[in-house]
């Protein structure tokens, strides 16, 4: 039982680049969630969906795409990096209560 | 909207109790979390609790809430090097589920 996995766990994009952080569940959890974890500011939600085909912003949702064709993936989509982007994040899902956590992706924009 | 408050850091000696606060604007949640980040690790889920509870006991921690005064405490006790972490206080509720967290707390055990 994999939970929730997280790729890539490091990265290092120019400015200006686009990526995806890939996010797989195998727990057919409905809710899932992106955040980003900043030194002094906890973690701050980005993007979630409550299911397949519904996806919703969070606080911090500028620069930053995501959808949820599958219940399994929840792939984030950065589309013109900045090094203000340059942070750890997170994704989560979730049946209802208490939300697992993947191991997380360490971004560096230079 | 939703805003979860937590003091930034709490220094204890190994052996002692701590006590970890979190207060939360949200009337509507209903469960309240406690998650424990080790140093460059993920999140691990410790202890939560549903929104008509008080209080939760799980073996060395006890979580007390007061819903009146939207206040949420992690009480762990023997404190040991090993509980040296971040510990984050969060929220969920309503149709959306969302977890909103707190800015987390450094907790540091003294030998």
């Amino acid at each position: 039982n994999a939970g929730v996995t997280q790729t890539p766990k490091f990265q290092v994009l120019k400015t200006g680049q686009s990526m995806t952080l890939q996010c797989a569940q195998d727990m057919n959890h409905e809710y899932m969630s992106w955040y980003r974890q900043d030194p002094g500011m906890g973690l701050r939600l980005i993007h979630y969906s409550v299911g397949a085909g519904i996806t919703d912003q969070g606080e911090v949702p500028n620069g930053y795409n995501v959808s949820r064709s599958t219940t399994e993936d929840f792939p984030l989509r950065l589309l013109s990096a900045a090094p203000s982007q340059t942070s750890v994040y997170f994704c989560a899902s979730s049946e209802g209560y208490g939300y697992t956590f993947g191991s997380g992706t360490r971004l560096t924009v230079v | 909207g939703e805003d979860v408050e937590q003091s930034l850091f709490l220094s204890v000696r190994e052996g002692d109790s701590s006590v970890i606060n979190c207060t939360y604007t949200d009337s509507s949640s209903t469960y309240l979390y406690w998650y424990k980040q080790e140093p460059g690790a993920g999140l691990q889920l410790l202890t939560y609790i549903f929104s008509n509870m008080d209080m939760k006991q799980d073996q060395r921690l006890t979580v007390l809430l007061n819903k009146k005064d939207k206040h949420l405490s992690l009480r762990i006790a023997d404190t040991q090097t090993g509980d040296s972490a971040i510990y984050f206080c969060a929220e969920s509720g309503g149709a959306t589920n969302k977890l909103i967290f707190g800015t987390g707390t450094l907790l540091a055990v003294q030998p």
